[in-house]
């Protein structure tokens, strides 16, 4: 089954304490974006990759990291955890940055930093 | 500013009822997406848009790119429909990064 995964699905932290959120994609995909969603701002991109090696800022990036050194993961780590990034975050993917090609969306990991 | 709005914010109807959403933006697009994002929180894809109408089942979306402005329309709509439908935009600047508006959160009472 095609699909986008992501792990922890619920996570409670500390300041502080460094994460990582994992996300891989089983579709061979080329792009993948990291997004916090928070209420009455939607959808924000926080970092995207084109490829292989290939990562750049989103809308908001401060605070975040990503690597992507293989084509089916994206991990999102959170050096330094801060109560403002508590949030949900999704991930997803599609064929190419070429496109415009359907997005396809992880589960969402919902993030509390106290 | 590139900005994408969504009306209404909340809609309640009863089933049965014909659904329409609207998306408007402010500046030329590569396309158009609407996603829908249930209660448990995951997002799906609904449609992707360039220009025109499409249809899945009970649900058409139409784009008119000259006023810069989308519907999302469903039909004999049911409580299973209840949920946030939300409109992104993909702008022409070379790969995929979706603008999104802030939802319309649909409720279909029984």
């Amino acid at each position: 089954e095609a699909q986008v995964t992501q792990n922890p699905r619920y996570l409670i932290t500390v300041t502080g304490k460094k994460l990582t959120v994992t996300c891989s994609q089983n579709m061979n995909h080329e792009y993948m974006s990291w997004y916090r969603q928070d209420p009455g701002l939607g959808l924000r991109q926080i970092y995207y990759s084109m490829n292989v090696e290939v990562t750049d800022k989103g809308d908001v990036p401060e605070g975040y990291k990503v690597s992507r050194k293989e084509k089916r993961n994206f991990p999102l780590i959170l050096e330094s955890p801060s109560p403002n990034q508590t949030s949900l975050y999704f991930c997803a993917s599609s064929f190419s940055s070429q496109g415009p090609y359907e997005q396809y969306f992880g589960p969402g990991t919902r993030l509390t930093v106290t | 500013k590139n900005e994408v709005e969504q009306s209404p914010q909340n809609l309640t109807a009863q089933e049965g009822e014909f659904i329409t959403i609207n998306c408007s933006y402010s500046v030329g697009i590569s396309a158009l997406h609407w996603l829908q994002q249930h209660p448990g929180g995951g997002i799906v894809s609904l449609f992707m848009l360039s220009s025109g109408k499409k249809k899945h089942g009970r649900l058409i979306a139409t784009i008119n790119i000259q006023e810069k402005h989308s519907s999302l329309h469903i039909t004999a709509s049911h409580p299973r429909d209840s949920a946030v439908y939300i409109c992104a935009v993909e702008y022409d600047f070379g790969n995929e990064k979706l603008t999104f508006g802030t939802g319309t959160r649909l409720t279909i009472i029984p």
